[in-house]
């Protein structure tokens, strides 16, 4: 199995903050990777797919970047709606895992 | 608009079956680019992925995957009659005590992305 290990863990930013999560595959997954973000009590939310893709009617503060085995998520000016914990996902070949998750907190 | 409706109790005893339902509602469990998968979280083990079914047309057959570590207890199964799929997973123990979600993959250009999921449903396995 693919794993993905995500850096980091836990994460402190204030509104405004430009942000960048990374995740990097244990082997090469080429482009295949996606990005979600999850509120607690509610279901994850696709932001990012195909490493750089933006999912419609998420707003464009988000990107992703990257391909092989290292990408990264950048929000670009933190807003206050965007707390939240982060995931990656690999899309490459079953099962389709996810990174561990990335908590990002209010300063 | 495409939505997923979850069904199935919330306590399940151990050694039984967790049985899970999601109805589909604004696309069809059939469709050539969707994938139909359940995927649970727990503390101790994050969100796992463990499973989908999807048809392809080309192939006129249908696809399961399953992820290693219940692959000998898990069946996920479309059912076309009434354009849902489920989730039965065997012999549970405390440890698949989770949040059981289902999604609907979008597959196109060969990437594939979880684009809708399910409300979630809360299984406790215990006596």
């Amino acid at each position: 199995d693919i794993q993905l290990t995500q850096s980091p863990s836990s994460l402190s930013a204030s509104v405004g903050d430009r942000v960048t999560i990374t995740c990097r595959a244990s082997q090469s997954i080429s482009y295949y990777l996606n990005w979600y973000h999850q509120k607690p009590g509610k279901a994850p939310n696709l932001l990012i797919y195909a490493a750089s893709s933006l999912q419609s009617g998420v707003p464009s503060r988000f990107s992703g970047s990257g391909s092989g085995t290292d990408f990264t998520l950048t929000i670009s000016s933190l807003q206050p709606d965007d707390f939240a914990t982060y995931y990656c996902q690999q899309s490459y070949s079953p099962p389709l895992g996810f990174g561990q998750g990335t908590r990002l907190e209010i300063k | 608009q495409v939505q997923l409706q979850q069904s199935g109790p919330g306590l399940v005893k151990p050694s039984q079956t967790l049985s899970l339902t999601c109805v589909i509602s604004g696309d069809s469990v059939s469709s050539d680019s969707a994938t139909w998968t359940w995927i649970r979280q727990s503390p101790s083990r994050g969100l796992e992925w463990l499973g989908r079914t999807y048809y392809r047309s080309n192939r006129s057959k249908w696809f399961n995957d399953y992820t290693l570590s219940v692959k000998s207890r898990i069946t996920i199964n479309p059912d076309t009659s009434k354009n849902q799929f489920s989730l039965q997973l065997n012999s549970v123990t405390p440890d698949d005590t989770a949040v059981y979600y289902c999604a609907r993959g979008d597959c196109r250009a060969g990437s594939c992305r979880d684009t809708h999921w399910g409300q979630g449903t809360l299984v406790t396995v215990s006596s």
